[in-house]
């Protein structure tokens, strides 16, 4: 069965660094694109950035562009991001999720996030 | 960036209850969206994409319609399990893959 599992979240002091992975298992990691979104205490999802399955493409949310860098292993089935100048903002439960992709019409292209990893909670503070 | 708006953020409702919930697109988005259900504490779960499609092994009490705009996900007989947020997303234009804020349905 599919499973993703994030670890390296924890209490990391304002402007420094972290950088957080995501095993995943059960399903052939290289053929799907990856998302990170996350969610502040008590507040909603907020979309955070996505890589291709080959790691080619890469997007970012406007809050942490330039920031924040998502990447992958094929290799080793993980995919990772990593979190500079770290914010009180940035403070949430980070979560890995599976792309659902539509292929039908030759391109491939997002229509929701399947599977989900459990969470990894980053606290920002001094 | 597309803006998601949900309707409403919260309401309570009963057990057999219909509910539906409203999410609503700052342009149009064809029928790019999902939408996910998320309990306390947990990672949320994906149960309709393409607006209308149930993902494989949610109950069939959930539906979902829509297309350009606007969209609607309905519980057709409340069950206590399914007391949770629910969130919408869309994926036509990216970045970002814009969440609403959430619909936090509970007991009444």
């Amino acid at each position: 069965q599919v499973q993703l599992v994030e670890s390296g979240g924890g209490v990391v002091q304002p402007g420094r660094s972290l950088r957080l992975s995501c095993a995943a298992s059960g399903f052939t990691f290289s053929s799907y694109g990856m998302h990170w979104v996350r969610q502040a205490p008590g507040k909603g999802l907020e979309w955070v950035a996505v890589i291709s399955y080959d790691g080619s493409n890469k997007y970012y949310a406007d809050s942490v562009k330039g920031r924040f860098t998502i990447s992958r292993d094929n290799s080793k089935n993980t995919l990772y991001l990593q979190m500079n100048s770290l914010r009180a903002e940035d403070t949430a439960v980070y979560y890995c999720a599976k792309e659902l992709a539509d292929c039908s019409g030759g391109s491939c292209y997002s229509i929701g996030l399947d599977y989900w990893g459990q969470g990894t909670l980053v606290t920002v503070s001094s | 960036a597309i803006r998601m708006t949900q309707s409403p953020s919260s309401f309570s409702a009963s057990t057999g209850d219909r509910v539906t919930i409203t999410c609503r697109a700052s342009q149009g988005i064809s029928s790019y969206l999902a939408w996910y259900q998320q309990k306390p504490g947990k990672a949320p779960k994906l149960l309709i994409y393409a607006a209308s499609t149930l993902q494989s092994g949610v109950p069939s009490r959930f539906s979902g319609s829509g297309s350009g705009t606007d969209f609607t996900l309905t519980i057709s007989c409340l069950q206590s399990e399914d007391f949770a947020t629910y969130y919408c997303q869309q994926y036509y234009s990216y970045p970002p893959y814009t969440f609403g804020q959430g619909t936090k349905l509970e007991i009444k």
